[in-house]
Order: C-alpha cells, then sequence, then structure tokens
C-alpha cells in the first residue's frame, strides 16, 4: 500500500497547455510538499502545506498553483506550460513541519514532465 | 547560490570497502542535516539525520559525521553492499526557521562493485 502516490507518473504535452499532478498520502501527515528535480538533479522546493494552510512558497512562477482539498492531498496545477518546466516534480509529506527533529519526510515516485 | 554542495558527482568502491560521500553547506543558520537514497524511478528515502549538536550519529552501516567548523558533513558506509548502489542526497534544514524546509545537495551516485 503506497504511502505517497502521485499521478500521473509520466506526462508528455505541448507548449501552452495546462496540466495538473496530483498526489495523495495516506500516513496521516499534517504537512505535504512539492519538489522539483531539474536538469542538473537539484531537488528545489517549491511549495508547502499543512492542514491546507500554506506553508512554503517559493519563487516559482505563477503559473504553479497548489491545491489542497484536505491534508491528504496536495495538487500541483501548471498554466502555460513552457520547455523550461519539463522536470521530475516530487510530492513528500511529513507528520508536521513544526515536529522539529523528527521531520523526516516521505517522497512519492515522482512524475516526469516533458514539455514539447 | 547553491547553499548545499556535493562535489563529486560519483563514487565507486568494491563490496565489503567503505564508502565515503561528502557535503559542504554555506548557510551557519542550519542546524539539522539529513541524508535520503534514491534508486532509479523512485523518490528518496530517508537515510539517516544528525542535529547540530552533535558531531556524529550512527545507524548499523551509516554513519554521518558533522563538522560544524568546517561546514562539512559526510556518510560512512561500512561494509558497502551492492544493494547500496544508488543516488545519495544531502539535505540541511534551520530547525527554528520553523517551515520545514529542506535544502537539497545535487546528489552523489555511489555503485558498489561486487
Amino acid at each position: 500500500d503506497t504511502a505517497v502516490s502521485q499521478t500521473p507518473k509520466y506526462l508528455v504535452t505541448q507548449m501552452g497547455n495546462d496540466k495538473s499532478i496530483k498526489c495523495e498520502q495516506n500516513l496521516g501527515h499534517d504537512t505535504m510538499y512539492w519538489y522539483k528535480q531539474d536538469s542538473k538533479k537539484f531537488l528545489k522546493i517549491m511549495f508547502s502545506y499543512n492542514n491546507k494552510e500554506l506553508i512554503i512558497n517559493e519563487t516559482v512562477p505563477n503559473r504553479f498553483s497548489p491545491k489542497s482539498p484536505d491534508k491528504a492531498h496536495l495538487n500541483l496545477h501548471i498554466n502555460s506550460l513552457e520547455l523550461g518546466d519539463s522536470a521530475v516534480y516530487f510530492c513528500a509529506s511529513s507528520l508536521n513541519f513544526r515536529d522539529t527533529y523528527d521531520n523526516e519526510q516521505f517522497f512519492g515516485p515522482g512524475t516526469r514532465l516533458t514539455v514539447l | 547560490d547553491q547553499q548545499v554542495k556535493q562535489n563529486s558527482p560519483s563514487l565507486s568502491v568494491q563490496e565489503g570497502r567503505i564508502s565515503i560521500l561528502n557535503c559542504d553547506y554555506t548557510n551557519s543558520m542550519f542546524d539539522y542535516f539529513l541524508w535520503y537514497k534514491k534508486y532509479p524511478a523512485e523518490g528518496p528515502t530517508f537515510l539517516i539525520s544528525i542535529s547540530s549538536i552533535k558531531d556524529k550519529n550512527e545507524d548499523g552501516r551509516f554513519t554521518v559525521f558533522l563538522n560544524k567548523s568546517a561546514k562539512h558533513l559526510s556518510l560512512h558506509i561500512v561494509p558497502s553492499q551492492p544493494g547500496d548502489s544508488a543516488v545519495y542526497f544531502c539535505a540541511a534544514s534551520h530547525i527554528s526557521g520553523n517551515t520545514g524546509k529542506l535544502i537539497f545537495g545535487q546528489g552523489t551516485t555511489l555503485q558498489v562493485k561486487p
């Protein structure tokens, strides 16, 4: 039974399209995150939510909008896709970001987005 | 400005020997450090962590060492096994910043040869 799941695993689309990536966790965690792994392999935080409240909002284009309908789900919607958006996007969750030293993050398998 | 750096993109060791993966950071506010392991087509999985009040933490075959003055940490794997072949990411956090934000290095690919 997968702890953090993402759909789809692969996403190939044309420039200018709008797409969404879904993330769900069944761990009962309060905090969820979105990371982007670019071509240089750096994993960079984009957003985090805690019980549907936005906590981290890094400098990402406004075309990226996270949506958290409940604490078990954090979806990522991307408008007007550009070539530079091609990357692997990882969702993660943790007990609660306030739990300092026990705030291990559990990652999903990633979604490889290719923009043509 | 990359605050966490793993300067060795790859490392190859023989099975049974020690693997040493290195990580440097620039932000002196970082006070909690983690290592994650990643297999192809999977997400990273937590391996071991250390807070800045310690200089060593051990868990089975894995030991993390922290040198705060040098802003350097290392992960030792002894003995190395073929199943340890993966990408290892170092990450750092500023606990009192109270956001749970992790800053990752770019990873080191470890190959353990049988």
